[in-house]
């Protein structure tokens, strides 16, 4: 079965960038899928950031598209996201996911924005 | 981008009951519609894809129906471990959307 964990530091500094990986176990991520990052903000709004897919190519919410990056390592089967210039606007519960319905999710990463 | 309106915001039923959530996109979404169950503490599960097709293990109590751009998600027999959050997803077009989430409790 695929898994998926989420890692990174809890809290940022306002103006930094926010960076977290996606470790995948069970699947390799050039096999198939698209590599999803998605955000659930404090009341409970849910966002899907962007994704990377299997062959390497990208897909951003166009309301983040100057700030996001998506990359991957193949030889650690792991993806990263990285968010520039946050705010506090960007504390959530962020988690990776695959597909375009999402079957397989990690179990979320809290990230608060803060001085 | 596809809206995705999600009702109602809260819903308490007793145990035994049947109850129906839904979601209306802001355009037809040909059916790219799928459920999730969140529990506190707990990542999203999968319930639902393509409007109606149960996910591998999901109780057949769970049932989704429609089309174009009206959507439900219903819950026959209601249990205690159904207690969650629900939330509704497109994926006809990018970007993806959700619905804004309906907290279930039990009366």
């Amino acid at each position: 079965e695929i898994q998926l964990q989420e890692s990174g530091p809890g809290l940022v500094k306002p103006s930094q960038s926010l960076s977290l990986t996606c470790s995948v176990t069970g699947y390799t991520i050039t096999s198939g899928y698209d590599w999803s990052w998605i955000r659930k903000f404090p009341g409970n709004k849910m966002e899907w950031m962007g994704y990377i897919s299997y062959s390497g190519s990208t897909n951003y919410n166009p309301s983040l598209k100057s700030r996001i990056s998506i990359t991957r390592d193949t030889s650690k089967n792991q993806f990263f996201l990285q968010l520039n210039s946050v705010t506090t606007e960007d504390t959530a519960t962020y988690y990776c996911a695959s597909g375009w319905y999402f079957d397989f999710w990690g179990p979320g990463t809290m990230v608060t924005v803060s001085s | 981008d596809i809206q995705m309106t999600q009702s109602p915001a809260s819903l308490s039923a007793s145990l035994g009951e049947t109850v129906t959530i839904e979601c209306r996109a802001s355009e037809d979404i040909y059916n790219g519609l799928a459920w999730y169950q969140q529990k506190p503490g707990k990542s999203p599960q999968l319930l639902i894809y393509n409007a109606n097709s149960l996910h591998t293990g999901v109780p057949s109590r769970f049932s989704g129906s429609g089309s174009g751009t009206q959507y439900s998600l219903k819950i026959n027999s209601l249990q205690s471990e159904d207690v969650a959050s629900y939330f509704c997803q497109q994926y006809y077009n990018y970007p993806l959307t959700f619905g804004s989430g309906t907290k279930l409790e039990i009366k």
